[in-house]
């Protein structure tokens, strides 16, 4: 069964330093999301995209996050200069259609920021 | 404002049947949607209603009353496995909108023997 897979499953970096988190959707989904869980807390929406470009981002999804698709295959979340509260378990989500109900979550990245 | 609420925690015996009740104020609605999630993994999709009733899905049923902001998840025949968070999430608009899931807290449902 296909499924969408999230590289690497944990970074550690240094505050200030710039991290890419990968996500390879399911090759025929089309909708893409960005989710983050700070450990103990609830789910939180960060950005959702489609057709190369951005169709809602959230609060949390400042000037110091980005997201692109550079290849068709890849959907990748950059964090430009990371600060100690970015630290979380941050899930990539796709669906194959407008019409589709069920968002299909990678088993995410947990990122730790020292 | 978005507002989904969800005890924090329950206990149920092995065998046993479990109400997870959620209830939510959102600015916009277009489906209710339960997840189950174990500890450091994903959360894995359990049922969705769009429409107020029930829908069963062997062990698992959920229930929608959209005029009262409310939904349950019933879990029958527990088993330990069953162990796990359970989160309530709205989606605000159609997928082909932006439409995200706004989650509640999640319930930490730990099954007893």
């Amino acid at each position: 069964e296909p499924e969408v897979t999230q590289t690497p499953s944990h970074q550690v970096t240094q505050m200030g330093q710039e991290v890419i988190l990968r996500c390879v959707p399911i090759s025929n989904h089309l909708y893409f999301y960005w989710y983050r869980q700070i450990l103990g807390q609830k789910v939180e929406f960060l950005v959702s995209f489609y057709n190369n470009e951005i169709s809602e981002k959230s609060e949390i999804f400042d000037d110091q996050f980005s997201v692109e698709r550079p290849d068709g295959s890849n959907f990748t979340l950059k964090i430009r200069s990371t600060k100690l509260e970015d630290s979380a378990m941050y899930f990539c989500a796709s669906i194959p259609s407008g019409g589709y109900n069920e968002q299909f979550f990678g088993p995410g990245t947990r990122l730790t920021v020292l | 404002g978005q507002n989904i609420d969800q005890p924090t925690e329950m206990t149920a015996t092995e065998g046993a049947i479990v109400q997870i009740n959620c209830t939510y104020q959102t600015s916009g609605f277009n489906g209710l949607f339960w997840y189950q999630q174990h500890a450091g993994e994903a959360p894995t999709f359990l049922s969705y209603n769009v429409l107020d009733g029930l829908e069963e899905k062997g062990r698992f049923s959920s229930f929608l009353s959209r005029s009262k902001g409310y939904s349950y998840l019933l879990l029958k025949e527990l088993q330990m496995k069953d162990s796990a968070s359970y989160l309530c999430a709205v989606r605000d608009r159609w997928s082909n909108q932006g439409g995200k899931l706004i989650f509640g807290q999640g319930t930490e449902l730990s099954v007893k023997p």
